[in-house]
């Protein structure tokens, strides 16, 4: 079967760094997406990720690494707004998106 | 205005009863996708369409249709409604349905929260 694992739950620190890490075992691979979520709202897109490497975008970067079925999501300077559901979907090979559950990150001042 | 719209916003609706989600769109997106996303569980595709005048199954489908008349609407209608299909449903849409890389980027509609009693 097809699967992507995140962390529940995270907890972070105004000002500092955090690591969101996703796993992925699917059929295929076309891409690797994350998404922010906040309470009561539509997820909105935040990275794609299609080739090895760390993909750089302001405070937030997204790594790559295929033959691991790895990524993460990178947040710098964390800031109250931060405080959001973040997802990690995959297009497997029949081009559909695979969503993990998403880590909820609680930054606390 | 630019995106995707949902109606109605929230509903409650009576079991047994038929019920029709309405989501349009203005960018001209080809594809569109109806998901639906309970607690504890990622977004779960119920059906898609990649182009006016076709559609397909999702994950979880039964209970639920859809139809794709034009480029911009994609209905998605519960014929008689059950309890479990109590949840948040999200339209969204994409201007690749595959392939297209960083144009398969699916972008969301607010979503429409509806509990089935």
């Amino acid at each position: 079967g097809q699967n992507i694992d995140q962390p529940t739950e995270m907890t972070a620190t105004e000002g500092a760094i955090v690591q969101i890490n996703c796993t992925y075992q699917t059929s295929g691979f076309n891409g690797l997406f994350w998404y922010q979520q906040h309470a009561g709202e539509a997820p909105t897109f935040l990275s794609y990720n299609v080739l090895d490497g760390l993909e750089e975008k302001g405070r937030f970067s997204s790594f790559l690494s295929r033959s691991k079925g790895y990524s993460y999501l990178l947040l710098k300077e964390l800031q109250m707004k931060d405080s959001a559901s973040y997802l990690c979907a995959v297009l497997d090979s029949n081009y559909q998106l695979i969503w993990g559950a998403g880590t909820k990150l609680i930054i606390k001042p | 205005i630019a995106g995707i719209t949902q109606a109605p916003t929230s509903q409650i609706l009576a079991a047994g009863r038929r019920m029709t989600l309405r989501c349009t769109q203005d960018m001209r997106h080809n594809a569109m996708y109806w998901y639906r996303q309970d607690l504890g569980l990622g977004l779960r595709l119920i059906h898609y369409s990649n182009t006016a005048g076709t559609t397909g199954k999702g994950e979880v489908p039964d209970g639920y249709s859809v139809s794709r008349a034009n480029t911009d609407d994609f209905p998605l209608t519960l014929a008689s409604a059950v309890p479990s299909q109590t949840s948040v449903y999200f339209c969204a849409s994409s201007e690749g349905s595959g392939g297209s890389g960083r144009g398969d980027t699916q972008y969301f509609g607010p979503g429409t929260r509806l509990t089935v009693l």
